[in-house]
């Protein structure tokens, strides 16, 4: 079966530091992969999505970055945080031959000071 | 473009009283629609789908939601409410050709009182 990780859990940080957050999946191959960040009472924004390796899209112009080094790793970045981007980001997956739905990660739970 | 909108931020039920949660979508073409859950600090899980066939869906946990395309619309249903069911809850949808992504609608919050 598949799975989806996401580390860290909860992560904070100074407004200015880098970020790095990290998503992989085990299982499938070749994944669909997104991320989305939740913030209290907006519901969920979709950041990034990939269909393969070093394939990124963009949905929204912000201080993050995407990247997919392997096939079943996704990973969000920043140079300098804002506090604007405390939230709860959200990695998840889709197979290439169903690619409507998607699984979700656990999360990770930024808070920007 | 697709659009969804869920009416109420929050709803309020006793436990075993009937769960409904309204989400009505715009879509030039009939869409696939999804149904998720997320309890506190965990992320979103697929309660049912509706692609094609059937249009009343069964989900998990005794739910189920029903496609009406007349109305444009995919309300959720439960009908007993049990205090596990408190969470929030997200309808989706996606265009059915092509590579698409979801959008979601804001979320409802569903608290389940004894």
């Amino acid at each position: 079966s598949q799975t989806i990780h996401q580390w860290p859990a909860t992560l904070v940080q100074p407004v200015g530091s880098p970020l790095s957050l990290e998503c992989t999946v085990e299982g499938t191959s070749n994944p669909n992969l997104y991320w989305y960040r939740q913030a209290a009472g907006r519901g969920l924004q979709l950041l990034f999505y990939s269909v393969g390796i070093g394939q990124i899209s963009s949905e929204v112009p912000q201080n993050l970055s995407a990247s997919r080094p392997q096939d079943r790793q996704f990973i969000l970045s920043s140079k300098k945080l804002l506090l604007s981007d405390s939230g709860f980001y959200l990695c998840a997956w889709s197979g290439q031959g169903d690619i409507y739905e998607q699984y979700f990660g656990p999360g990770t739970r930024l808070t920007v000071t | 473009a697709q659009s969804v909108t869920q009416l109420g931020s929050h709803v309020s039920v006793s436990e075993g009283a009937l769960v409904l949660l309204r989400c009505n979508y715009s879509s030039s073409v009939p869409p696939y629609l999804f149904w998720y859950v997320q309890y506190p600090n965990q992320g979103l899980q697929l309660l049912l789908k509706y692609t094609t066939g059937a249009t009343l869906v069964k989900g998990i946990n005794g739910f189920e939601a029903e496609f009406k395309k007349s109305e444009t619309s995919f309300h959720l249903t439960k009908p007993s409410a049990h205090m596990s069911d408190a969470a929030e809850y997200f309808c989706a949808v996606s265009a059915t050709s092509g590579y698409s992504t979801l959008t979601f609608g804001k979320g409802t919050m569903l608290l389940v009182s004894p």
